[in-house]
C-alpha cells in the first residue's frame, strides 16, 4: 500500500521566516511527487516533480525531490500571513491516483 | 488550462436521503476521475477511481452500494451519496488527470452536511 508521511504536522511561525515542509514517500512504481496549498477549497497545485535532484522554484517557494532517499522537501522564504494553509504532499505511482500525505498546517503571525 | 467543474459546492440534506454530486470536464475528456473525501483537519482520501464506460474501482472500506458513480461520459462523472447518515458530513473533491506540468485538475469541492 502506498504511504505518504509529512512532517511536522503542524508549524506556528512568524512573518519573514524561512520554514521548510518535509515528505517521505513509498509509493509503488513511483511517478511524481506533488505539492500542494490548500486553503478553504480545494487544493491549489503548486509543483509536480519527477526527477532527482532538481529544484523547482515559484518566487518564494522552492521543491526539491530526493529519489534515492525517497524524500522531498517544500520551503518558503519570507514566509507572509497570506502563506498560513495547509500543504499537502501527494506521490503518484503506476495506477495514476494520488496518495496524500496529512498534510502540514502552516500558520504565519503578522 | 484544464478546468473541472464541481457541483454544488455545498449541499445541506436530511438524514436517510440520497445526494448527486457533479463534476465535469470543461474543456477536455476526462478518462478517468477521482474522487476524495476530506474530513475536517484531515488529508484527502481517495474513494474511488471512475473510467468512462466501466465500472468504478473503490478503495478499501469505501461502500460501493452507499457511493455509486457514474462515469457515462467523457466529460461527466457524478457521485451519489445515498442514504445519507450525519457521519457522511464531509468535504468531497473530484479530480481528473490532465496532460500539462500540473498532471492533476481538481474540481472545486462540495461540502455536504448531513442533519
Amino acid at each position: 500500500e502506498d504511504k505518504v508521511v509529512q512532517s511536522p504536522l503542524s508549524l506556528v511561525v512568524h512573518e519573514g521566516d524561512t520554514v521548510t515542509l518535509n515528505c517521505s514517500y513509498e509509493v509503488t512504481n513511483f511517478r511524481s511527487l506533488l505539492w500542494y496549498k490548500q486553503e478553504k477549497k480545494a487544493p491549489t497545485f503548486l509543483f509536480m516533480l519527477t526527477s532527482s535532484g532538481i529544484e523547482k522554484k515559484s518566487g518564494r517557494l522552492s521543491s526539491i525531490l530526493d529519489k534515492k532517499e525517497l524524500f522531498s522537501i517544500l520551503n518558503i522564504t519570507a514566509t507572509q500571513t497570506g502563506d498560513s494553509a495547509i500543504y499537502l504532499c501527494a506521490g503518484s505511482g503506476s495506477a495514476r491516483q494520488l496518495t496524500f500525505g496529512s498534510g502540514t498546517q502552516l500558520t504565519v503571525l503578522p | 488550462g484544464a478546468v473541472v467543474s464541481q457541483h454544488p459546492s455545498w449541499v445541506i440534506c436530511k438524514s436517510g436521503t440520497s445526494v448527486k454530486i457533479e463534476c465535469r470536464s470543461l474543456d477536455f475528456q476526462a478518462t478517468t476521475m477521482f474522487w476524495y473525501r476530506q474530513f475536517p483537519k484531515q488529508s484527502l482520501m481517495l474513494m474511488a477511481t471512475s473510467n468512462e464506460g466501466s465500472k468504478a474501482t473503490y478503495e478499501q472500506g469505501v461502500e460501493k452500494d452507499k457511493f455509486l458513480i457514474n462515469h457515462a461520459s467523457l466529460t461527466l462523472s457524478t457521485l451519489t451519496v445515498t442514504s445519507a447518515h450525519p457521519e457522511d458530513s464531509s468535504f468531497y473533491i473530484c479530480s481528473a488527470r490532465t496532460e500539462g506540468s500540473a498532471g492533476y485538475t481538481f474540481g472545486s469541492g462540495t461540502r455536504l452536511t448531513v442533519v
